[in-house]
């Protein structure tokens, strides 16, 4: 059954701290995407990645890096220069990188500070 | 840039009654989706429209394109309780690599 997991489903973070989110798929997709969601500002977009080893900033990006070491993987570091990370990670692909396809999407990620 | 504005914010309606949610684009789209996502959960697609003045039917569910492909809505007819949930727009303009998400109409359905 193909589709997107992320994990984990619930992540603490103590101050000063990076933590990593996992977000793997099985679609055989080109193309994949990270969002944060805050409530009542829908979805923004932090980075996306067209193909392997390529990656471009989104709207959010500051205190966010990704990496794209194999299609199937689109890891998200929240790292310590991001002071509210607070907030509900998506992790989205699409079979191309272009605006005209549909997004996928993985049960998201919860993020919270200690 | 593109700026998606999607109204409004909140809706409450009684079982029954009919819903609509508009979606607005500061700029000429090449697409626009629209996409479901159920208290707790994810987005999930539910239908792209790409031709000005497009109409698409799901069952209850109607979807418009505008004429200037600028602005788009959706329609619940007769609301039941399955439709709650939060209904985004997400626009794309011709050659863009992302997509941009209005920030959603979040639907609650008395029973």
């Amino acid at each position: 059954d193909g589709g997107i997991t992320q994990s984990p489903k619930y992540l603490f973070r103590k101050e000063g701290q990076n933590v990593t989110l996992s977000c793997e798929q099985n679609l055989n997709h080109d193309a994949m995407y990270w969002y944060r969601q805050d409530p009542g500002q829908g979805l923004r977009l932090i980075y996306y990645s067209q193909i392997v080893n390529d990656f471009q900033k989104g709207d959010i990006a500051e205190g966010y890096s990704v990496s794209r070491e194999k299609k199937e993987s689109f890891p998200l570091t929240v790292t310590s220069a991001q002071k509210n990370p607070t907030a509900f990670y998506l992790c989205a692909s699409s079979i191309f990188a272009t605006s005209n396809q549909p997004q996928h999407f993985g049960d998201g990620t919860r993020l919270s500070i200690l | 840039g593109q700026q998606v504005m999607q109204i409004p914010q909140y809706q409450h309606v009684q079982e029954g009654e009919d819903f609509t949610t508009y979606c607005n684009s500061s700029t000429t789209l090449s697409n626009i989706q629209w996409y479901k996502q159920r208290p707790g959960g994810h987005p999930v697609f539910l239908i792209q429209l790409v031709k000005s003045g497009e109409v698409k039917k799901q069952k209850r569910l109607t979807f418009q394109f505008g004429e200037a492909k600028k602005n788009s809505s959706l329609h619940i007819t007769a609301t039941q309780t399955t439709d709650v949930g939060t209904y985004f727009c997400a626009g794309g303009g011709a050659g863009s690599y992302q997509l941009t998400f209005g920030k959603g109409t979040k639907l609650s359905v008395i029973p």
